[in-house]
């Protein structure tokens, strides 16, 4: 069964500063990947997925994609206390459809 | 722009007795609805995926007798947690998308506390 590890489970960052954080698909079927943020108590929001090799920039988010090592990455530069929050990534497989597998996550704290 | 709500938001049932939850997609067709649970301290497990003229795929550990869904038209779905158990207890979160390469969109869930 497909597997979703994200690294590391929990992530502390100074306000202003860089968080980076990693997850990697067990899957070799996996064709997408998506980055969700959750807040506590609230339903997760899709911050950015990504299909091709390479990187993608939205505002202060940033998202690498390795096919070929299944990895993928969500950096947020300049980083800011509401980016607070569980981040989850979920992968797809080409040949499930809408079914996503979610890592487990990982807590980022960003502290004045 | 795409929306989905989920009704109740949260919800308390006795232990033994069932709850049903819903799922409407506003601004959008949803040819798929997922049906996931957190549970606490857990990730989002699928529970089962339901597409439009299409019969409604359980993930292992969940069943139809369980968890039976609905999906009737392409705004709605329906959940219900039969027989619930203080293992069931966590955030239900329904997920929509138009196509199976489109985004799942998701509402806001469903909180079921049992007592």
């Amino acid at each position: 069964q497909q597997k979703v590890q994200q690294s590391p489970e929990s992530l502390i960052v100074p306000e202003g500063g860089m968080a980076s954080l990693n997850c990697t698909s067990s899957d070799r079927n996996v064709d997408y990947f998506w980055w969700y943020r959750q807040h506590s108590g609230k339903s997760p929001k899709m911050l950015m997925s990504i299909f091709s090799n390479g990187e993608k920039e939205e505002g202060r988010f940033t998202v690498h994609l390795n096919k070929a090592s299944l990895h993928t990455s969500l950096h947020i530069r300049d980083s800011q206390p509401s980016d607070s929050a569980l981040y989850l990534c979920a992968a797809r497989a080409t040949s499930s459809g809408q079914k996503l597998v979610f890592g487990q996550g990982t807590i980022l704290k960003v502290y004045l | 722009g795409a929306l989905v709500y989920q009704y109740p938001r949260r919800t308390i049932c006795k232990s033994g007795t069932s709850m049903r939850m819903e799922c409407q997609a506003v601004g959008f067709q949803a040819t798929s609805v997922a049906w996931y649970r957190q549970s606490p301290q857990k990730t989002f497990e699928l529970i089962a995926l339901s597409t439009v003229n299409s019969a409604i795929k359980y993930e292992q550990n969940f069943t139809q007798e369980k968890f039976p869904i609905s999906h009737p038209n392409l705004s709605f779905s329906s959940m219900t947690v039969l027989n619930a158990y203080l293992e069931d207890r966590g955030l239900y979160l329904c997920g929509a998308a138009t196509g199976p390469q489109d985004t799942q969109y998701f509402g806001p869930g469903t909180r079921l506390l049992v007592l």
